[in-house]
């Protein structure tokens, strides 16, 4: 079945460090790719998303390229905050109509 | 942007009681609702699917008489835990998704609710 696979956390940084968060799917067809944020105590926030082979999604400084070719959607940032700290999800909308999500990646950023 | 709330954010209730969780899409019409569970620490698990004005179409494993599911209107559904016990205790968080047309593909979140069951 369809699933998506992301990297265990925690990821631990210092302020102003490169972040990547590496996720990889398994799907058939051409799933839609997303990321999504959880804050402490809050729902999920959609962070950015791609919809096909080669797109990149970008919001607030955080990227991700859709690549078909390795079946990944790694998540970047080329300088994090405090404030990014969260729990980050990947997930794929596939051909079933549900939204498939990996086991969440936590970031602790410190100053 | 697309807007849904749940009510309450929290809830403490008694084993063996049951509670109701709204959720609503305030600024959109939401033919269909999404109901998850997330344990501490873990991933979302898909309960149920509802369309409005139709029976919801629950997960593998998810007892229907448990949690039962109402999407009366295009705006509100609703989750009800029946008969309470400590293991219900979770965060329950649910999703909307509008009529084709408006992002037909992507589902919008509510910030969740945490019930603890005594």
């Amino acid at each position: 079945g369809n699933s998506v696979t992301q990297m265990e956390g925690p990821v631990t940084l210092s302020e102003e460090a490169f972040l990547t968060i590496n996720c990889t799917y398994t799907a058939t067809g051409y799933p839609s790719l997303f990321w999504y944020v959880q804050y402490p105590g809050e729902g999920l926030q959609l962070l950015l998303k791609a919809t096909k082979a080669d797109d990149k999604g970008s919001n607030k400084g955080f990227e991700a390229t859709y690549r078909k070719e390795t079946t990944s959607f790694h998540l970047e940032k080329g300088s994090v905050q405090v404030s990014d700290s969260a729990v980050y999800f990947c997930a794929l909308y596939d051909n079933t109509d549900k939204l498939i999500f990996g086991t969440g990646t936590r970031l602790q950023v410190f100053p | 942007g697309a807007v849904v709330s749940q009510h309450p954010s929290w809830v403490i209730c008694k084993s063996g009681t049951s509670v109701k969780i709204e959720c609503r899409s305030l600024d959109f019409q939401a033919t269909t609702m999404f109901w998850y569970r997330q344990f501490p620490k873990q991933s979302l698990m898909l309960m149920a699917t509802s369309n409005e004005g139709s029976k919801a179409t629950y997960e593998q494993g998810v007892e229907k008489d448990k949690f039962l599911i109402n999407h009366a209107s295009l705006t509100l559904s609703t989750l009800t835990v029946t008969s309470a016990h400590p293991e219900d205790s979770s965060f329950y968080i649910c999703s909307a998704r509008g009529a084709r047309g408006r992002s037909y593909n992507e589902q919008f979140f509510g910030p969740g609710t945490r019930l603890t069951v005594l």
